[in-house]
């Protein structure tokens, strides 16, 4: 079984579109992760969420919304999608904040 | 500002021999740092991790080094094997936020 699975796994969008990615986890873990990855291959932190609570916001644009509906899930919505928006994302998990379990990653396009 | 840097995008190591693996740090209010490997169209796999409070930390072939006066890590990975080729990324955690560094690309030559 999958311990932290996204989807989908390829998004290709236009421009100003709004779109979501999903995550789950099913490892009981309390903390759940956004990452990005950019065409440098960075891993940069975009949000952290803890029991559904969000506890990291990392100057991301507003027109990124995550939204956890349970502290298994933790969704990414972003409005008006932009060509910069391209990227992987990453969804992942931690207990107590140690070695997070990842995602295998979203590769956004927008074109 | 990078507060990890791994400062060799790419390192080459011919099969059975050691890969170390490099990672400098900032910051030094951190609770411990992570060792990930990731292959391509994958996420990140946690690999091994050191405490702050240690300098040391061994798990089979894998063995993390943490010198806190110069603020630099290593990983050293011995013998190395064709499926050790990958990107390793360092990460420092603090709190509930992991920060990574750029990552270096291991060639592992049979």
């Amino acid at each position: 079984d999958t311990a932290v699975s996204q989807t989908p796994k390829y998004l290709v969008t236009q421009m100003g579109n709004d779109k979501s990615i999903k995550c789950e986890q099913n490892l009981g873990h309390d903390t759940m992760y956004w990452y990005k990855q950019d065409s440098k291959k960075f891993l940069k932190i975009m949000f952290s969420y803890n029991n559904k609570e969000l506890i990291i916001n990392e100057t991301v644009p507003n027109r990124f919304s995550p939204k956890s509906p349970d502290k298994a899930h933790l969704n990414l919505h972003i409005n008006s999608l932009e060509l910069g928006d391209s990227a992987v994302y990453f969804c992942a998990s931690s207990q107590e904040g140690r070695g997070a379990f990842f995602g295998q990653g979203t590769r956004l396009t927008v074109v | 500002d990078q507060q990890v840097k791994q400062n060799s995008p790419s390192l080459s190591v011919q099969e059975g021999r050691i890969s170390i693996l490099n990672c400098d740090y900032t910051n030094s209010m951190f609770d411990y740092f992570l060792w990930y490997k990731k292959y391509p169209a994958e996420g990140p796999t946690f690999l091994i991790s050191i405490s702050s409070i240690k300098d040391k930390n061994e798990d089979g072939r894998f063995t993390v080094f943490l010198n806190k006066s110069a603020k630099h890590l290593s990983l050293h990975i011995v013998p190395s094997q064709p499926g050790d080729s990958a990107v390793y990324f360092c990460a420092n955690n603090a709190g509930n936020m992991l920060t990574f560094g750029g990552g270096t690309r291991l060639m592992v030559k049979p």
